[in-house]
């Protein structure tokens, strides 16, 4: 049984560029949060998508966005590239969008921005 | 607004030992689900006990059990008989009932000492 894969694992960029991570769900998941974990800090929510909807929004910009595919796998888009989006970022799915139901994580994508 | 607080950056414990984690945390809701999540070095953040703050008794899972004080907004982590593989970080985590919004605090780095 497969858990949350995310992929690259590590990734490097340059202030300006654009960069898509991607997330796929736990089997059986059709619910998919991303998270964005600055070095030192605990994860912050960027936003969760369900039905293919985005269907709640963290205080991210919208330079962060996002898409859910049919087969429950997702994207996480960011348009011009800050220093400051220098993170780990995480994905975590779960089954509906409903709180009894837990998350479960990937091992994150590590994005550098030169 | 909400907020986690770990006020320990860094806790210390001998294997075979005892540790309480602390955390704190701030709302005016009354609903909602606490979470103590680890993650190793390798990334992955995992659920290690979840609390619903309608539940008076504490949970516990083998080695892990919580000390929820709900008046004081406190949730504190206690890993009894502690091992190797524990070190980690180890964030304390908040939400809503309604909101997909968890909020995580800033950590706290568990050493396990031989």
């Amino acid at each position: 049984d497969a858990g949350v894969t995310q992929s690259p694992t590590h990734l490097i960029k340059t202030r300006g560029q654009q960069v898509t991570l991607r997330c796929s769900p736990k089997s059986g998941h059709d619910t998919v949060s991303w998270y964005q974990q600055a070095l030192g800090q605990g994860p912050q929510f960027i936003f969760q998508y369900y039905e293919e909807e985005e269907r709640q929004r963290g205080n991210f910009p919208d330079r962060f966005s996002g898409h859910q595919f049919p087969n429950y796998s997702s994207e996480l888009n960011v348009n011009a590239l800050l220093l400051g989006d220098s993170a780990l970022y995480l994905c975590a799915s779960s089954l509906g969008f409903l709180h009894d139901q837990p998350q479960h994580f990937g091992d994150g994508t590590r994005l550098s921005i030169l | 607004a909400q907020t986690v607080t770990q006020s320990q950056p860094e806790m210390s414990v001998q294997e075979a030992e005892t540790v309480t984690l602390s955390c704190t945390y701030d709302t005016s809701e009354s609903d909602y689900y606490l979470f103590w999540y680890k993650q190793p070095p390798s990334r992955q953040m995992i659920l290690v006990i979840r609390q619903e703050a309608y539940k008076q008794q504490n949970a516990t899972e083998n080695r892990f059990s919580v000390n929820f004080q709900k008046a004081a907004k406190s949730f504190s982590l206690k890993i009894s008989d502690s091992q190797l593989g524990d070190a980690a970080m180890y964030f304390c985590a908040y939400l809503l009932y309604n909101n997909n919004d968890m909020r995580f605090g800033a950590g706290t780095r568990l050493t396990v000492k031989p």
